[in-house]
């Protein structure tokens, strides 16, 4: 039972380089979310997907993209990294009126 | 715009007592809503929800109770253990609208043995 799985653990990246944040769940949920956890801060929702080849923004989408080609896929990609994007990602996943369900996390540094 | 509040960021009670952690939310369109809890290092983990339709949804140790009108609700936790110890978030969404799951900026609950 995998559940959603989030790649990497952790990562340091340099000024001006770009990653991508990796998230897969097994569980055939529709429904994708990204969020970042700041210090002493709540989960801010980056973007999300409610099906393959459908993503919308959330409240903080500024300086990251997103694609959802497949239902089991939602990767995260980071553009010219910048010191403000050091922080927690969060993956979830559900289905419309359930609860959520979310990966382990990504703990990204810029400097 | 924080859609979901929760006014206290931190709440201490001594194991064996009641632990009540509130929220509260602004967007009327909410009609889902959940707990969940976290730990360091650790992704949330769902705890319970509650539709709108209810007003008391009640699982073990943990009970919600949703005051539609004043836009509140509220998480009991008794009796508390020195293994609730972690942060609490509340997250909501609009089944009928937006997909969004929005969360507050959680309550880190400390249980005193």
């Amino acid at each position: 039972n995998a559940g959603v799985t989030q790649t990497p653990k952790f990562r340091i990246l340099k000024i001006g380089q770009s990653m991508t944040l990796q998230c897969t769940q097994d569980m055939n949920h529709n429904y994708m979310y990204w969020y970042r956890q700041d210090p002493g801060m709540g989960l801010k929702l980056i973007y999300y997907s409610v099906g393959a080849g459908i993503t919308d923004k959330g409240e903080v989408p500024n300086g990251y993209n997103v694609s959802r080609s497949t239902t089991e896929d939602f990767p995260l990609r980071l553009e010219l990294a910048a010191p403000s994007q050091t922080s927690v990602y969060f993956c979830a996943s559900r289905e419309l009126g359930t609860e959520a369900f979310f990966g382990q996390g990504t703990r990204l540094t810029v400097v | 715009d924080q859609q979901v509040k929760q006014n206290s960021p931190s709440l201490s009670v001594q194991e064996g007592r009641i632990s009540i952690l509130n929220c509260d939310y602004t967007n009327s369109m909410f009609d889902y809503f959940l707990w969940y809890k976290k730990y360091p290092a650790e992704g949330p983990t769902f705890l319970i929800s509650i539709s709108s339709i209810k007003d008391k949804n009640e699982d073990g140790r943990f009970t919600v109770f949703l005051n539609k009108s004043a836009k509140h609700l509220s998480l009991h936790i008794v009796p508390s253990q020195p293994g609730d110890s972690a942060v609490y978030f509340c997250a909501a969404s609009a089944q009928g609208g937006s997909e969004k799951l929005v969360f507050g900026k959680g309550t880190k609950l400390t249980v005193n043995p």
